[in-house]
């Protein structure tokens, strides 16, 4: 069967330090990949998406870059955190042929 | 590009009262709906969804959401709550034929008072 793994569960960070959190994906090949945040009091954001390996696309403009360096992994980094960075980050899988998708536990990033 | 909106953002009831959740979204063409449910301290979970058929869509634990195409909702509904339905709600939209780039509404709270 298929699972996804992010992690950290949980993060306390400083402004302006670097931030890598990573999922992965077993059971399955090439699946989408995707990158949500849900900042306090608001609805779940599409940050990145990846239908492939070293290919990312961005919705919204900020402070997070996202990679691919392999099938099944899906890292979120920053390079200087910012407080506004603060959120529920979660990591989802689909595949092109299906119409659900499946989510990670997510991780708490907080930043002080 | 699509939107969903969530009209409560809070929701507080007592065990035994019905439910409904409303939702809205704003695309001109063919949609997927979907509701998931985050229970305290889990990842979200999928409740139920639409694709095409019987706008009346039952889901996992006594569950429902009814598609009015006329009115861009698709409202979530259970009869009967439990304390142990207290969660973050959240209603999602992806286009019909484009992909799964979800969009999600704010989400409502729910709170169920035993």
């Amino acid at each position: 069967s298929q699972t996804i793994h992010q992690w950290p569960a949980t993060l306390v960070q400083p402004v302006g330090s670097p931030l890598s959190l990573e999922c992965t994906v077993e059971g399955t090949s090439n699946p989408n990949l995707y990158w949500y945040r849900q900042a306090a009091g608001r609805g779940l954001q599409l940050l990145f998406y990846s239908v492939g390996i070293g290919q990312i696309s961005s919705e919204v403009p900020q402070n997070l870059s996202a990679s691919r360096p392999q099938d099944r992994q899906f890292i979120l980094s920053s390079k200087k955190l910012l407080l506004s960075d603060s959120g529920f980050y979660l990591c989802a899988w689909d595949t092109s042929s299906g119409n659900t998708i499946y989510f990670g536990e997510g991780s708490w990033l907080t930043v002080v | 590009a699509q939107s969903v909106s969530q009209h409560n953002h809070h929701v507080i009831l007592s065990e035994a009262a019905s439910l409904e959740l409303g939702c809205n979204y704003s695309y001109g063409g063919t949609v997927n709906l979907f509701w998931y449910v985050q229970y305290p301290g889990q990842h979200l979970q999928l409740l139920l969804k639409y694709f095409s058929g019987d706008p009346l869509v039952k889901g996992i634990k006594g569950f429902e959401a009814e598609f009015i195409k006329s009115k861009f909702s698709f409202n979530l509904r259970k009869p009967s709550v439990q304390w142990s339905d207290t969660a973050e709600y959240f209603c999602a939209v992806t286009p019909g034929a484009a992909g799964n780039k979800l969009t999600f509404g704010g989400g409502t709270r729910v709170l169920v008072k035993p």
